[in-house]
């Protein structure tokens, strides 16, 4: 079974600096996906970024981005001249490419989140 | 597009009640997922639909129903609701099974059983 471990229940940066999230997986499939979600108090799950497995460069969205190790089974996600905005929880999220896998389909994979906090 | 809605935002139900929570999406997305996320914790997926008419459980399914008569709508039914049902559920949808899969979600609904 797919398992997806994130080691720091909470941190903080101050505004304007870089801080970086872990997440490490544990699958057998050679083909997936990973996604950084953000859930800020209003409770609505937006997605950050995604990473394609079969994909080696890493993806970037403006201020954010990851570094995938593949084989290390690590998905970090760094962002760049932090803001206030940006202080929520963050959930690394794993599902699989092949269809049929596991009988759930549409089984997204969730750590249990970083709560990140943005100091002005 | 409105994405996903969900209604209701909050509910308090009493132990043994049962509600049904309503999803709708206007996207023609054909996959619907249900999640539930307990304080502290990720989401866990407890039911999901690849299209009208067809459902299957998730990982925690125990006490929930489901139906899918249209591919706008995925109601989630609680029946004799249970104060482990205190949760703020999600409904999700996505694309047909091709890449990348992106979830889209509603904003959650917090549900408390007393």
């Amino acid at each position: 079974a797919q398992t997806v471990t994130q080691s720091q229940p909470e941190m903080s940066v101050q505004e304007a600096e870089t801080v970086t999230l872990s997440c490490t997986y544990d699958t057998s499939e050679n083909n997936y996906y990973l996604f950084w979600y953000k859930q800020p108090p209003s409770r609505q799950m937006i997605l950050v970024i995604r990473q394609e497995a079969y994909k080696q460069q890493n993806a970037t969205e403006n201020r954010f981005s990851v570094n995938f190790q593949k084989a290390a089974k690590s998905f970090s996600l760094k962002i760049s001249d932090s803001q206030l905005g940006d202080t929520a929880m963050y959930f690394c999220a794993f599902i699989a490419s092949a269809l049929n896998y596991g009988g759930s389909q549409g089984n997204l994979i969730f750590g249990k989140g970083t709560k990140l906090s943005v100091k002005p | 597009n409105a994405g996903v809605t969900q209604t209701p935002k909050f509910r308090i139900l009493k132990i043994g009640q049962s509600m049904t929570l309503q999803c709708t999406q206007d996207m023609n997305h054909n996959y619907m997922y249900w999640y539930r996320q307990d304080p502290g914790m990720g989401l866990k997926l407890i039911y999901y639909s690849v299209g009208a008419g067809i459902t299957d459980k998730g990982e925690v399914p125990n006490g929930y129903n489901v139906s899918r008569s249209t591919t706008e709508d995925f109601p989630l039914r609680l029946e004799l609701a249970a104060p482990s049902q205190t949760s703020v559920y999600f409904c999700a949808s996505s694309y047909s099974a091709d890449t990348p899969r992106e979830q889209y979600f509603g904003p959650g609904t917090r549900l408390t059983v007393t």
